[in-house]
């Protein structure tokens, strides 16, 4: 099984519908990402949680909410999708120490029409 | 100025030879680089690490750093078609290390 499992794998939604997409992980790690990625921009950072109580938004969070339910849990909502938030949706864990870099589940491909 | 910066590319090679990918960053204390590998619709994959001055190889790979120059080069020997892929420069934020900046990326293609 793989370290960091994100479900679903792709999806097709409608605009103003709302999704969950969720992650966990079994590698133990306290931090949690959620990243997308567009072509041309890279991976940006959405919310980011370093333990259960910790929630934190990242540079473009609008739109977008996350619950970290367990150390190994954080699921990541569009409460009303929009076709500009189609993208590649990846999470991602590390250790605290940042000499570790990031562990990333599989990816969820969605599409919003 | 965005953190990290990439070219985009495509860099294309033919197989067997060296290729050469460049990163610079903006952040003059950064301390620690990485170097990811992600082929088309998958996950990015940690490949390299590099936190000193000079160069830090593994197999086919050799990371290169120079800090006074703000930059980070990756080299690919004997380049397989199997190399074709996107590679990703990233540096951790060091005032809070609360995140990764990363570039968006080389597209790389092996020519059989």
């Amino acid at each position: 099984d793989a370290d960091v499992t994100q479900t679903p794998r792709n999806r097709i939604t409608k605009t103003g519908k709302r999704i969950m997409l969720e992650c966990s992980q079994t590698k133990g790690h306290d931090r949690m990402y959620w990243y997308r990625q567009d072509p041309g921009l890279g991976l940006r950072l959405i919310y980011y949680s370093f333990d259960v109580k910790d929630i934190n938004k990242g540079e473009i969070s609008d739109g977008y909410s996350v619950s970290r339910q367990a150390q190994a849990k954080f699921s990541l909502s569009l409460e009303s999708a929009i076709p500009n938030q189609t993208a590649l949706y990846f999470c991602a864990t590390s250790e605290r120490s940042r000499a570790y870099g990031y562990t990333f589940g599989s990816g969820t491909r969605l599409t919003v029409v | 100025q965005k953190e990290v910066e990439q070219n985009s590319g495509p860099l294309s090679v033919p197989e067997g030879a060296i290729a050469s990918l460049n990163c610079t960053y903006s952040d003059r204390v950064s301390q620690s680089f990485f170097w990811y590998r992600q082929y088309s619709g998958k996950s990015p994959e940690l490949i390299m690490s590099i936190y000193s001055n000079g160069d830090k190889e593994d197999g086919r790979f050799t990371a290169q750093l120079n800090k006074a120059s703000q930059y980070v080069s990756l080299l690919i020997r004997d380049s397989q078609p199997s190399d074709s892929a996107t590679y990703l420069c990233a540096v951790p934020q060091e005032d809070t290390g609360n995140q990764f900046y990363f570039g968006t990326g080389t597209s790389l293609t092996v020519i059989p």
